[in-house]
């Protein structure tokens, strides 16, 4: 079973504040996929990064993707409460027998605080 | 808008029951996925389904089985449940692509609680 190893667990900081969530592993990954989860729901995509060293934006959160493919990271800048919530990344694997199966990181619990 | 519906929010079952927890999307997915989600674990694949009446193991199949007899419909049985398996099952399903990266729809995701 391949490992994505997401650190921290835990963030709990204030509102305004920058932050740098990790996803690393010792496989590499066709691609890398972050979701959000907020209580009560299921995870929803966020963005997918393809490309060694890619380097996606959306608003105020940055994903990017290790040269290698074995390591990404979601950096969000000058978080806001509505930021609350799960953040899981899941790495995929190319091929025909993969059948779209992700393996998921332990995740991230981010609290902002107003 | 895709839609995965899961037939339970909440759920209490008595050790040794038999349940089944049922999901439905309305995208005409080809793949489906069984996960539980448990604090610190994030998301373990129990089973997945590739094409009616396909199935294959995940990471953590014990003490699960599933069942797809139609597209659309993809159901987790736990045979016998125990305390241990009490948990959040969440499904999910995409399309099948060579590149293996699309994005998985998840359900609300079902509270197990046995008993």
């Amino acid at each position: 079973t391949q490992l994505l190893e997401q650190s921290p667990q835990f963030l709990s900081i204030q509102e305004g504040e920058n932050l740098t969530v990790y996803c690393n592993s010792s496989s590499v990954f066709s691609s890398l996929q972050w979701y959000r989860q907020e209580p009560g729901e299921g995870p929803v995509l966020l963005v997918t990064v393809v490309t060694g060293g890619e380097v996606k934006k959306l608003k105020r959160l940055t994903f990017q993707f290790g040269d290698a493919r074995k390591d990404s990271s979601l950096h969000i800048t000058a978080a806001q409460p509505g930021d609350t919530g799960l953040y899981l990344c899941a790495g995929a694997k190319a091929g025909g027998t993969s059948y779209g199966k992700l393996t998921f990181g332990q995740g991230t619990i981010l609290t902002v605080h107003p | 808008d895709v839609k995965v519906t899961q037939s339970s929010r909440y759920l209490v079952k008595r050790t040794g029951e038999k349940v089944f927890l049922e999901c439905v999307q309305d995208m005409d997915h080809e793949n489906m996925f069984w996960y539980r989600q448990d604090p610190g674990l994030g998301l373990r694949l129990i089973y997945f389904s590739y094409d009616v009446k396909m199935k294959e193991k995940g990471d953590i199949p014990e003490g699960y089985s599933v069942s797809r007899e139609k597209k659309e419909r993809f159901s987790l049985i736990l045979e016998s449940a125990s305390t241990n398996q009490t948990s959040m099952y969440l499904c999910a399903s995409s399309l099948w692509s060579l590149a293996g990266s699309d994005e998985q729809y998840f359900g609300p995701g079902t509270r197990l609680t046995v008993t």
